[in-house]
């Protein structure tokens, strides 16, 4: 069964202090790797698009990459704003519905 | 350019009642999916369609639970009868092109009450 799994849960960071979010997939067949941060009450806001193991994307304090079995969202120097929960997603070769992981809840303390 | 939107953004309905949830996805998009999260969990797919096409309907209950998009118009969510453990945040997105080749964006969701 295709799966995504992202660790830790939970994780509270002082600011600027630098960290990474995993992202472990277990998919038969990857087209597509997700990521959204969603802030509380709102929708999931997309971040980047990961399509083959090596790519990398990055926008401002965050920087995601990718293996052929996980992903990692790096985020160097984070501010108060950076919190937020956010949520990896991969698309499989043999369906089109994004498989979405429970995600990370980030709390970066001033 | 406006993003997807959801209407209404909040909904409560008594037990029995129909619940009909709108999404307009973004301009030039044809790909429309629906999502229910519930308060701590992740989002969880429920249907994906295409205009006057559903493509895979594998995440919604086959009771009680339809969708459509029409050739105009947004795309629907209908639940009948509600109960309880229908309350949920419901989010709808929408692509481009095909799942995966592009990205999804959503929109702010409808979050139902059932009492």
């Amino acid at each position: 069964e295709d799966q995504v799994t992202q660790s830790p849960e939970a994780l509270r960071l002082q600011e600027g202090e630098s960290s990474s979010l995993n992202c472990s997939y277990t998919v038969s067949g990857l087209r597509g790797l997700f990521w959204y941060r969603q802030d509380p009450g709102k929708g999931p806001e997309f971040l980047f698009t990961l399509y083959s193991a090596g790519e990398e994307k990055e926008k401002e304090r965050l920087k995601a990459t990718l293996t052929k079995k996980e992903s990692f969202l790096h985020i160097t120097a984070p501010k108060p704003e950076d919190s937020a929960t956010y949520l990896c997603a991969a698309v499989t070769s043999g369906t089109y519905k994004y498989i979405f992981g429970t995600g990370t809840r980030l709390k970066v303390l001033a | 350019n406006a993003g997807v939107m959801q209407n209404p953004r909040h909904l409560v309905r008594r037990r029995g009642q129909e619940a009909r949830l709108r999404c307009s996805p973004m301009k030039g998009h044809s790909h429309v999916y629906w999502y229910r999260q519930l308060p701590e969990e992740g989002l969880k797919f429920m249907v994906y369609l295409q205009k006057e096409n559903i493509i895979d309907e594998s995440g919604m209950p086959k009771e009680r639970f339809s969708a459509e998009f029409p050739k105009e118009g947004p795309s629907i969510l209908r639940i009948q009868q509600v109960v309880r453990g229908d309350s949920a945040a419901y989010f709808c997105a929408s692509s481009r092109g095909t799942g995966g080749n592009t990205e999804a964006f959503f929109g702010q969701g409808t979050r139902l009450t059932v009492v």
